[in-house]
C-alpha cells in the first residue's frame, strides 16, 4: 500500500470548517482513500473512504484531486468533539473472494477544535 | 449489535508471565485485524485474518506473539513471555469483504486491551 503524507497538528475554531489535507503521490490505480479518526483512548473510527470522485456523508467531504495524488477531508462545522487524530490511508481493495490487503495507518494529523 | 468486544480492557502483569487477548467480531464479518497502538510507534498491524484463516502476520514482532481464530466469532492474541516493552493498547477490528453500496470495507475497532507489563 502507498504511504501517505499529512500535517503533525492543526487547530480549527469551533463551528468553522476543518481542512486536513494528505500527499498520497505514489497512489495506484486500485487503491482507495480512507480517513478514520481517533478520539483519546478509543479505537480509529471510520469517516469517509473514495476512488477518484469527491465524496460526502453525514461526517464529512473528501475531496480527490484529478491526479489522485493528494486530498483534503472537510469538517463543515468543526465541534469541540472533532478533537481526535486524522488519519489518511490509501489501500488496495480487491473485488469478494481476494485479499483485502491490510489498513497501514501513519502518524495522522492531530487537529485541536479551539472554543 | 454490540460491535467489536474485547477483553480484557486492562491487564496488568509482571514480565514474564503469559497474557492472552481475547477479541469478539461483529457477527458476519469476514475480516478480523489485531493491531498495537503505542507513543512511539503509533498503530501498527499485527496480523489479519480472513474466514479465521491468518492472511499476513508480518508484523508479529517475534516468536513471543502468537494468534489464532478457531472459529468466526472468537480469536485471541497471547504473549508468551511477556515483556515491558510490550505494554500498549491492543486493537482488534472486524470488517465485511468491500463489495460496493453501503457495505464500505470500513473496519471496525474494539475499545482496546490496555497492557501493562511490569
Amino acid at each position: 500500500d502507498a504511504k501517505t503524507t499529512q500535517p503533525t497538528s492543526m487547530d480549527c475554531a469551533e463551528g468553522r470548517a476543518a481542512n486536513l489535507p494528505c500527499n498520497h503521490s505514489t497512489i495506484s490505480g486500485n487503491e482507495y482513500v480512507y480517513w478514520y479518526r481517533q478520539i483519546h483512548s478509543q479505537g480509529p473510527q471510520y469517516i469517509i473512504h473514495g476512488l477518484k470522485n469527491n465524496e460526502t456523508n453525514e461526517m464529512a467531504s473528501l475531496i480527490i484531486t484529478e491526479d489522485r495524488k493528494s486530498s483534503t477531508l472537510i469538517l463543515p462545522h468543526a465541534t469541540l468533539r472533532d478533537t481526535a487524530v486524522y488519519y489518511c490511508i490509501v489501500r488496495v481493495v480487491l473485488n469478494y473472494g481476494g485479499s483485502q490487503g491490510n489498513l497501514i495507518f501513519g502518524k495522522g494529523t492531530k487537529l485541536s477544535v479551539k472554543p | 449489535d454490540a460491535g467489536v468486544i474485547q477483553s480484557p480492557r486492562h491487564e496488568v502483569t509482571e514480565m514474564g508471565q503469559e497474557v492472552t487477548l481475547r477479541c469478539k467480531p461483529i457477527s458476519g464479518h469476514d475480516y478480523l485485524f489485531w493491531y498495537r497502538q503505542t507513543m512511539m510507534r503509533g498503530l501498527e498491524l499485527l496480523i489479519y485474518f480472513n474466514n479465521n484463516v491468518p492472511i499476513d502476520d508480518s508484523g508479529m514482532p517475534e516468536d513471543r506473539f502468537s494468534a489464532k481464530m478457531p472459529n468466526a466469532s472468537f480469536s485471541t492474541l497471547k504473549i508468551q513471555p511477556s515483556e515491558p516493552r510490550d505494554s500498549a493498547v491492543y486493537f482488534c477490528a472486524s470488517s465485511l469483504v468491500p463489495g460496493g453500496g453501503l457495505n464500505t470495507g470500513e473496519l471496525f475497532f474494539g475499545e482496546g486491551s490496555r497492557l501493562t507489563v511490569l
